[in-house]
């Protein structure tokens, strides 16, 4: 079946360094993906998303880059700062059928 | 604070019970979204209503079910509860329908069943 899944589990990153945190998804048909943050006893929070006819998205600090050749989604943050510690879902979407999620990664940001 | 509700925040109940848990989606959303998150299953989509009609479903029992109201309000009942229901159950609400679209998540309700 449909899976996503998170090469890296956890991360420690130096506070002020760029982070990456990567995702491999299996389904070939999906067409759109979202990054999410959860921060310890909260719901999940929307990050930014991309559609699968683009390549590349730039929000606020962070961007998604996503190759279709190799089925590949990543969240890049710069100058990653406290509060950016968290875990990280990524999560893709087959044609409005389904929502699959990752198993998620914890980004820990070290002072 | 997303501006999505959810009650209780917490409850516990028996194996073999039912219970019903609430949310009420920000203003002006139509779509809601249920979600549940476990420790070994993560977060799994289970079902979406956009006003008032079911639009999508996920990993979502038979045991469990769900609606949306006139008001939006949604509520997601569980029965027949197994120790492996005890989780996170999140709900979502969008302002559109389903695709390429950001939701916005409540704090969640957590559920024990012992």
């Amino acid at each position: 079946g449909e899976s996503v899944g998170l090469h890296l589990p956890t991360l420690s990153v130096q506070e002020g360094d760029n982070s990456i945190i990567n995702c491999a998804y299996s389904n070939s048909a999906s067409d759109y993906f979202i990054w999410y943050k959860q921060e310890s006893g909260k719901g999940p929070q929307f990050i930014i998303d991309i559609r699968s006819n683009m390549d590349k998205r730039q929000g606020q600090r962070v961007t998604v880059l996503l190759n279709k050749t190799v089925k590949h989604l990543s969240l890049q943050i710069a100058a990653t700062q406290p509060g950016d510690s968290a875990v990280y879902f990524c999560a893709e979407n087959n044609y409005g059928q389904n929502f699959v999620f990752g198993p998620g990664t914890r980004l820990s940001v070290l002072p | 604070d997303s501006g999505v509700t959810q009650t209780p925040k917490h409850l516990i109940t028996a194996t073999g019970q039912r219970v019903t848990l609430r949310c009420s989606p920000r203003s002006g959303d139509l779509s809601v979204y249920w979600y549940q998150q476990s420790l070994d299953q993560g977060l799994q989509f289970l079902i979406q209503y956009y006003n008032g009609e079911e639009r999508a479903k996920g990993n979502i029992l038979e045991r469990f079910s769900a609606q949306q109201f006139p008001d939006l309000h949604s509520e997601l009942n569980l029965s027949s509860l197994e120790l492996g229901d005890s989780a996170l159950y999140f709900c979502a609400s969008s302002p559109r329908d389903w695709l390429m679209n950001e939701q916005f998540f409540g704090p969640g309700t957590r559920l024990t069943v012992l």
